[in-house]
């Protein structure tokens, strides 16, 4: 049963360098997120999808993109990458409205640092 | 002002202390309500969620929710050095997709 998995687990990055970050679940939920956790700052939502084949802006889209490739996996993606988006970076899935799981099953989490 | 105010601790107390950790909110629009413990390197796990005002007790764990003064407490009973984590509560309106919006978190310490 492994949940949500994120890789990488860490990454080190140049300033205007690019990557995907990868995120699968298996457990047949239908949104996903991401989350950029900072101290001082929790967790705030960079994108999310609500179901397969849409995705909308959080509150600090700037910089990512994100694609919905099925339902099991949504990747995002900084194009050049900043020291400002240094940080831990959080994928989170949720079954459907009325299905009685309420809460995000959380993955382990990719630490970037871009220098 | 944030949406959400959490204080950032951390708090150490001796194992065995009841434990009060506690979050304010601003918009009224919150309907639902959440606590996750995160340990430390690892991904938040739900706590315990609650929809409407009142207690809800799991364990040792109880969430209370005052949706007229904008409060929300867990309070952990019999604390145990495995509860040492940070605390982040959560909450969400309905129809926005599930998107939640999260305190800052509280670091619990809890000494042997």
């Amino acid at each position: 049963n492994a949940g949500v998995t994120q890789t990488p687990k860490f990454q080190v990055l140049k300033t205007g360098q690019s990557m995907t970050l990868q995120c699968a679940q298996d457990m047949n939920h239908n949104s996903m997120y991401w989350y950029r956790q900072d101290p001082g700052m929790g967790l705030r939502l960079i994108y999310y999808s609500a179901s397969e084949g849409t995705t909308d802006k959080g509150e600090v889209p700037n910089g990512y993109n994100v694609s919905r490739l099925n339902k099991r996996e949504f990747s995002l993606r900084l194009e050049s990458a900043a020291p400002s988006q240094t940080s831990v970076y959080f994928c989170a899935s949720k079954d459907a409205p009325g299905q009685g799981n309420y809460g995000y099953t959380f993955g382990s989490g990719t630490r970037l640092t871009v220098v | 002002q944030k949406e959400v105010e959490q204080d950032p601790g951390p708090l150490s107390v001796p194992e065995g202390a009841i434990v009060s950790l506690n979050c304010t909110y601003s918009n009224s629009a919150f309907q639902y309500f959440m606590w996750y413990r995160q340990y430390s390197r690892k991904g938040p796990e739900l706590l315990m969620y609650t929809y409407s005002s009142g207690n809800k007790e799991d364990g040792r764990f109880t969430a209370q929710v005052d949706k007229s003064s904008k409060y929300i407490s867990l309070f952990i009973r019999d604390s145990q050095p495995s509860d040492s984590a940070t605390y982040l509560c959560a909450m969400g309106k309905t129809g926005t997709a599930s998107k939640l919006t999260f305190g800052t978190g509280t670091r619990l310490q809890v000494t042997l």
